[in-house]
C-alpha cells in the first residue's frame, strides 16, 4: 500500500541555518504530495502541495519537488526563522478518495 | 472565511462511557475526514465521508467507533464505551472535493483524554 517516511526527529538549528527534512514515498499511479505544517497549540495547516512530477511546491521560503526517479519530496529553506518551529508533515494522496497518508512528522526546533 | 471547527476542544471522560465528537467543515465542501493523532502512531485515518457517505471506512479500529454525517455538513464521530487507549486528538477535515489534487483543510481538533 501507499506509504510515507520522513527523517525523524527532532531537528535543531541555528536562525537563518539551511533546512532539508527528507521525505520518500511509496504508492501506486501517480500522487499528489503534500506538505503539512502544525506550531506548538495549533491545528495542522497546508504549507506547500505538488501535483505531479517536476512541479515545485513553495510557500514562506519553503519549496519541495516533486521527484517520480527517486520517490522524494525533501522540504528545503534556505534560512530558517525562530518562528518556524513546529512539526512537519509530509503526505501523499493517491487514487483512495483524497485521504491524506502522512509520514510520522520531524519537529524543527530553531534557536536564536 | 470560516475555517473548520471542532468541538468540544477537550473532552475528559471515565472509561466505559460513550463520547460525541462533532465536525463542522468549511461550507461548500463536499468530502469530510476523520483522522487520529497519538503519541507514537502519528496521524492515523479513521474514515472519510463524499457527501453523506462513507465509502471509506477503513480506518475504525473497532466496531465501538462510528460516524455520520448528515446534510452534506455536519459530522459526528461517537466512540462507545470508551477505552484508555482511545486517548488522542480527534482531527476533523474537509475539501472542497473528494479527489488527489484537493487540499485537506484541517480543525484545530478535540483533545480526548479517557481516564
Amino acid at each position: 500500500g501507499n506509504s510515507v517516511t520522513q527523517m525523524e526527529g527532532p531537528v535543531t538549528l541555528s536562525e537563518e541555518a539551511f533546512l532539508t527534512i527528507n521525505c520518500t514515498y511509496t504508492a501506486t499511479g501517480y500522487p499528489s504530495l503534500f506538505w503539512y505544517v502544525q506550531y506548538p497549540g495549533e491545528g495542522l495547516q497546508l504549507l506547500l502541495k505538488a501535483t505531479k512530477a517536476d512541479d515545485k511546491g513553495s510557500n514562506k521560503g519553503f519549496e519541495a519537488t516533486y521527484r517520480k526517479e527517486t520517490t522524494s519530496f525533501h522540504l528545503e529553506k534556505g534560512s530558517v526563522q525562530v518562528s518556524d518551529s513546529a512539526v512537519y508533515f509530509c503526505a501523499l494522496s493517491g487514487d483512495q478518495g483524497g485521504k491524506l497518508i502522512f509520514g510520522q512528522g520531524t519537529e524543527l526546533s530553531v534557536k536564536p | 472565511g470560516a475555517g473548520v471547527s471542532q468541538s468540544p476542544s477537550n473532552k475528559v471522560t471515565e472509561k466505559g462511557k460513550d463520547v460525541e465528537l462533532r465536525c463542522d467543515p468549511i461550507s461548500g465542501h463536499t468530502a469530510l475526514y476523520w483522522y487520529r493523532q497519538s503519541l507514537g502512531q502519528g496521524l492515523e485515518f479513521l474514515i472519510y465521508f463524499q457527501g453523506n457517505s462513507a465509502p471509506d471506512k477503513s480506518g475504525l479500529p473497532s466496531d465501538r467507533f462510528s460516524a455520520e454525517r448528515t446534510g452534506g455538513s455536519v459530522s459526528t464521530l461517537t466512540i462507545q464505551r470508551t477505552q484508555q487507549e482511545d486517548s488522542a486528538v480527534y482531527l476533523c477535515a474537509s475539501s472542497l472535493e473528494v479527489g488527489r489534487n484537493s487540499p485537506l483543510h484541517f480543525g484545530n481538533g478535540t483533545r480526548l483524554t479517557v481516564t
